[in-house]
């Protein structure tokens, strides 16, 4: 079993739609909870990041955290052609720890 | 957020030469970096760890003597691919943690196409 899980997609929206992005962990050390995006051929950009469970919201994005049920969650509202690209969710246990990713979900908004 | 700059962008060379990638953090000191590779629908692999001044911490299954890392400074470090094959073209993405409040956050490149012919 894989540390972290990701549904890889690929997830097709319309304009508009409200998007959730999900991945699961199995271990519960893991402590500092990331969302990253990433265009073809582009490194990946920091969304989003979390320590605490909850929610935490930085414009049309919503990272959720739940750290009883192991899991977290990346909403994007609105959701705009732009948005298209593959969304990496990451964590890692402590300060200075390895960032173990996600196997990335592919998002297409189409207009 | 904080900026990571990698140079060249993308690099075709012949088998058996070496190519070294840069990756410079531009607005902060990167205590920790770190080397990835990508291939094609798959997720990030990372290769090594790298603090400043020390040296670099492999992946198992990376030949360290095949990939050279030197993190000389708080804002650099280098990647070396040495004696370069086809199977090693892949997409390269470093990322760098710095002091301070960026501390635990984790900035990427844009990354390095290598291909090798």
């Amino acid at each position: 079993q894989k540390e972290v899980e990701q549904d890889p997609g690929p997830l097709s929206v319309p304009e508009g739609a409200i998007v959730s992005l999900n991945c699961t962990y199995s271990n519960s050390a893991f402590q500092y909870f990331m969302w990253y995006r990433q265009y073809s051929r582009k490194g990946p950009e920091l969304l989003m990041y979390t320590y605490s469970s909850g929610n935490k919201e930085d414009g049309r994005f919503t990272a959720q955290v739940d750290k009883s049920s192991k899991y977290i969650s990346l909403f994007i509202r609105d959701s705009q052609p732009s948005d298209s690209a593959t969304y990496l969710c990451a964590m890692y246990r402590n300060q200075g720890g390895k960032l173990i990713f996600g196997q990335g979900t592919e998002l297409s908004v189409k207009p | 957020g904080a900026v990571v700059s990698q140079h060249p962008s993308r690099v075709i060379c012949k088998s058996g030469t070496s190519v070294k990638i840069e990756c410079r953090s531009l607005d902060f000191q990167a205590t920790t970096m770190f080397w990835y590779r990508q291939f094609p629908k798959q997720s990030l692999m990372l290769m090594a760890t790298s603090n400043e001044g020390s040296k670099a911490t492999y992946e198992q299954g990376v030949e360290k003597d095949k990939f050279l890392i030197n993190h000389a400074s708080l804002t650099l470090s280098t990647l070396t691919v040495t004696s370069a094959h086809p199977e090693d073209s892949s997409f390269y993405i470093c990322s760098a943690r710095g002091r301070g409040p960026a501390y635990n956050e984790q900035f990427f490149g844009p990354g390095t196409r290598l291909t090798v012919l």
